[in-house]
């Protein structure tokens, strides 16, 4: 009962590619996120989006955009590939909870891990 | 914005002893703080989370404690077993100034491993 689900769980590009990582969710949660995972580094914000064509940049979000076309759907582009953009990326969906009472529980998808050479 | 940090980056304990992993964070405004468990290649999954009106909550053998006004929150866990080794991640909700923007920054995680 697989509920976020990223299209590819490894990818090897070479610098300056443009790289998509797609990333669907079948909840109809409001909320999708980007995040990088790093060692020693936890997990990092790039970008999230908490409606249809929505987005708001996160902590690291150079080198990184995002397209949110549907309600299911939300897309992390790397427009030019660097070899610092090597990492796993993780998406992620939640609910809206109404203004006031915080975030709530974060659905993870499997990742992607990313290799840029 | 919030900054989460998270101590100790490691943690080994013998089965059957506790683990205390710890958290502090910036923006006095946040309001909800989970933590996640991601076992080796597997996705980070919520194992307990704590909303800012409690100060503690228990499940089994794991709690968190809350302290708002020294801005740190702490995953304990009991009686520790060979499945509860892996990387443990804590998080805060910063406040959000427009719909839906209840976003999560984490800390830089603990890897928990626990010796038979």
């Amino acid at each position: 009962d697989v509920k976020v689900t990223q299209s590819s769980r490894y990818l090897v590009k070479r610098t300056g590619e443009k790289v998509f990582l797609e990333c669907v969710q079948d909840m109809d949660h409001e909320n999708m996120f980007w995040y990088r995972q790093d060692p020693g580094l936890g997990l990092r914000l790039i970008y999230f989006s908490y409606d249809v064509k929505m987005k708001e940049k996160g902590d690291i979000p150079e080198g990184y955009s995002v397209s949110r076309e549907k309600k299911e759907r939300f897309s992390l582009i790397l427009e030019s590939a660097s070899t610092n953009q090597t990492s796993m990326y993780l998406c992620a969906s939640s609910p809206w909870t109404g203004r006031g009472s915080g975030a709530n529980v974060l659905t993870f998808g499997a990742g992607s891990r990313l290799t840029v050479l | 914005g919030e900054n989460v940090e998270q101590h100790p980056s490691t943690l080994s304990v013998q089965e059957g002893d506790s683990a205390v992993i710890k958290c502090t964070y910036s923006d006095s405004a946040s309001n909800y703080f989970p933590w996640y468990k991601q076992e080796l290649g597997k996705r980070p999954q919520l194992i307990i989370d704590i909303r800012s009106n409690v100060g503690e909550k228990k499940d089994q053998r794991i709690a968190v404690t809350l302290n708002k006004t020294a801005k740190h929150f702490s995953l304990h866990i009991t009686e520790t077993q060979p499945e509860d080794s892996a990387v443990y991640f804590c998080a805060a909700s910063p406040p959000f100034r427009s719909q839906g923007a209840q976003k999560l920054v984490f800390g830089q995680g603990t890897r928990l491993t626990i010796n038979p």
